[in-house]
């Protein structure tokens, strides 16, 4: 699988709008892009994906840039349960369908 | 409705023993995944079923570490002769089988080697 590279922490204030980058410059035009994010103690939770178009849901939205060397996760409205360790991660079909995990940002939402 | 259920949440056990974990995968998902986590470390992929397919192995750390997964649905991963290095939190994750469908994690064990 491509590799990503993610800021190591990052801080946001309450309610602000949390933009948390992933770098895949190596990612191939089959891989999708999948961002998890693991609250302490509990296991990762999934919260979207997408190949090349940009996706919303009801937790965020991703933004794929046009080379799709990289992409953007957003958290409109950010609470203080978004604090977490968010992992940006490719995966490619011949990878077996697992996904290989990196180290992820820690978001820290502020009051 | 329900999620992947994994039990049981915590395991405290001596050295040398042998430990079993069940993973209880949401139903109708077709591939289940084990993970590691080791405190303060990232997740370690262990092992992949899919379907009525030979699992992919490739992660298991040693010969002490086992799965099995029945009647495509349940399935337990066993540790024999626990080690210290062993402690750390296994996760379950399944999915509907397709290879771009999101893995949806349980909670975790907690396994400690006193």
């Amino acid at each position: 699988d491509a590799k990503t590279t993610q800021p190591t922490s990052m801080d946001c204030a309450e309610g602000r709008a949390a933009n948390l980058p992933c770098n895949h410059s190596t990612i191939s035009g089959n891989e999708y892009v999948y961002w998890y994010r693991q609250i302490h103690s509990q296991g990762p939770q999934y919260i979207i994906h997408g190949l090349k178009n940009n996706e919303t849901n009801e937790m965020a939205s991703l933004i794929i840039t046009e080379d799709r060397k990289s992409s953007t996760l957003i958290l409109p409205h950010a609470t203080l349960r978004d604090t977490a360790v968010y992992y940006c991660i490719v995966r490619v079909e011949t990878s077996g369908s697992r996904l290989t995990f990196g180290e992820g940002t820690q978001l820290t939402v502020n009051p | 409705g329900a999620g992947v259920s994994q039990s049981p949440s915590n395991k405290v056990t001596e050295k040398g023993k042998d430990v079993e974990l069940r993973c209880d995968p949401i139903s109708g998902h077709t591939a289940l995944y084990w993970y590691r986590q080791s405190l303060g470390q990232g997740l370690e992929f262990l092992i992949y079923f899919q379907g009525n397919s030979a699992p992919d192995k490739s992660g298991l750390p040693s010969d002490r570490f086992s799965a099995e997964r029945t009647g495509g649905s349940v399935s337990t991963l066993t540790i024999q002769r626990t080690q210290q290095e062993d402690s750390a939190v296994y996760l379950c994750a399944s999915s509907p089988g397709q290879w771009y469908s999101p893995l949806h994690f349980g909670n975790g064990t907690r396994l400690t080697v006193t």
